[in-house]
């Protein structure tokens, strides 16, 4: 099974291009979710997509778009990259299940290198 | 608001001997409460969770964790430590909604030692 997949795994960027981070999902899930994980900062939540056709921003949206494509995808836009952007971003799904009981499922992370 | 406290950023043990990571929490209502573990260059994988019942929760690996509310503390527990249990482990809380978000601890490095 493959689950959630990200791609690319890594890619190094100069200030002030754009890049789109792709998220793909094959477990039927509503919700998605965008993390960047910094070093001891933990997760933190730039935006998600509780459904299809919705977005909302989480706590570090700044710098950041997304489109949620389609149930499978959950895209992430950088469109003017800065340094401060490096980071390693997570991309997550979860199902619907009872309320609120059902774990995230992560993907392996896009490593991001802004120069 | 919701958050959650991971008090330690490093907990070391003896291979064989007892583990406990720490996470305290703070919400508004009744919590769900996750524990992930990350291995290196890895996405998080779900380990256990609460919602409700049992205080006791048992997980994937021999992980368990206690959930006591007067103390809002969900302390992630294994009676004998392996090598292979070194990881990144991080706490998770979440509350009310189906499209609700989770607020993850800082994490914590667990390091086993032969």
């Amino acid at each position: 099974n493959a689950g959630v997949t990200q791609t690319p795994k890594f890619q190094v960027l100069k200030t002030g291009q754009s890049m789109t981070l792709q998220c793909a999902q094959d477990m039927n899930h509503n919700s998605m979710y965008w993390y960047r994980q910094d070093p001891g900062m933990g997760l933190r939540l730039i935006y998600y997509s509780a459904s299809e056709g919705t977005t909302d921003k989480g706590e570090v949206p700044n710098g950041y778009n997304v489109s949620r494509l389609n149930k499978r995808e959950f895209s992430l836009r950088l469109e003017s990259a800065a340094p401060s952007q490096t980071s390693v971003y997570f991309c997550a799904s979860r199902g619907q299940g009872s309320v609120g009981n059902q774990p995230q499922h992560f993907g392996d992370g896009t490593r991001l290198s802004i120069l | 608001a919701q958050s959650v406290a991971q008090p330690e950023d490093q907990v070391n043990v003896a291979e064989g001997n007892p583990l406990t990571v720490k996470c305290t929490y703070s919400v508004s209502g009744n919590p769900y409460l996750f524990w992930y573990v990350q291995y290196p260059n890895r996405g998080l994988q779900f380990l256990l969770k609460y919602i409700t019942g049992d205080n006791l929760v048992k997980g994937s690996y021999g992980f368990e964790a206690e959930f006591n509310k007067s103390q809002t503390s969900f302390h992630l527990k294994k009676p004998s430590a392996l090598v292979s249990d070194s990881a990144l482990y991080f706490c998770a809380v979440r509350v009310g909604t189906n499209a609700g978000k989770s607020t993850f601890g800082d994490g914590t490095t667990l390091t086993v030692k032969p």
